[in-house]
């Protein structure tokens, strides 16, 4: 199975700024997603991350605020802008091939004052 | 579309007792179902999936979960937990041949007591 690495694995992050968060895969993956997580809640997917095209957003969200890269099969960023108190969450980064499960990343857990 | 219900938010129990959270879906089409667990500060780590085959699955930790299609179920047990066990739980129901991303449920948080 795909190992996940994400990072960084928290942040604390001033009102107004913008983050960047990465994750890496072990292995070529077909498909790669990112969820938010808020406190005590279940997983909300963002947007499916394409390979050489732009990202698939979910109702809700959009590119502007939740700009998405896949540059290769192994490598993705979320970047969070311009970020506001309702931004602080628990950002997970999943990767997998169809008709299987997905893998996760530890998450981000960032907190905007 | 797909929904997931995690009927129990909360789930306390004693060590060495027997656990049930439960977990049920719907779905317009044949479906696959995964459990999962995030234990603080980690990620999400799939703990056993249904595909295919036999309607009863299990983890190498001693969990199972059993589909029934019927009561459009997917509950998970376990005979005799661990305060290891102490974790979130995520149900997730995807649809076969379908865009495959996972829908998931609330969470059920099992607190295992010494």
């Amino acid at each position: 199975s795909a190992v996940i690495s994400q990072k960084p694995s928290r942040d604390i992050c001033q009102r107004g700024t913008s983050l960047t968060i990465q994750c890496q895969v072990d292995s070529q993956v077909t498909m790669m997603f990112w969820y938010r997580q808020q406190p005590g809640q279940s997983l909300t997917l963002i947007a499916t991350a394409n390979q050489g095209s732009e990202a698939t957003y979910e109702s809700g969200f959009v590119i502007d605020k939740f700009p998405i890269s896949r540059p290769n099969l192994t490598f993705s960023t979320l970047t969070v802008s311009n970020m506001s108190p309702e931004d602080s969450s628990i950002y997970l980064c999943s990767a997998g091939e169809s008709n299987q499960p997905q893998h996760f990343g530890d998450g981000t857990r960032l907190s905007i004052l | 579309a797909q929904s997931v219900t995690q009927l129990d938010s909360q789930v306390p129990v004693f060590e060495e007792a027997p656990v049930e959270l439960r977990c049920n879906y719907s779905s317009s089409v044949s479906v696959y179902l995964f459990w999962y667990v995030q234990y603080p500060n980690q990620g999400l780590q799939l703990l056993l999936k249904y595909l295919s085959g036999s309607t009863l699955v299990e983890s190498i930790n001693g969990f199972e979960a059993e589909f029934n299609k019927s009561q459009t179920s997917f509950h998970l047990r376990k005979p005799s937990v661990h305060i290891s066990d102490t974790a979130e739980y995520f149900c997730a129901v995807s649809d076969r041949g379908g865009s495959y991303i996972p829908t998931f449920g609330r969470g059920t948080s099992l607190i295992v007591h010494p």
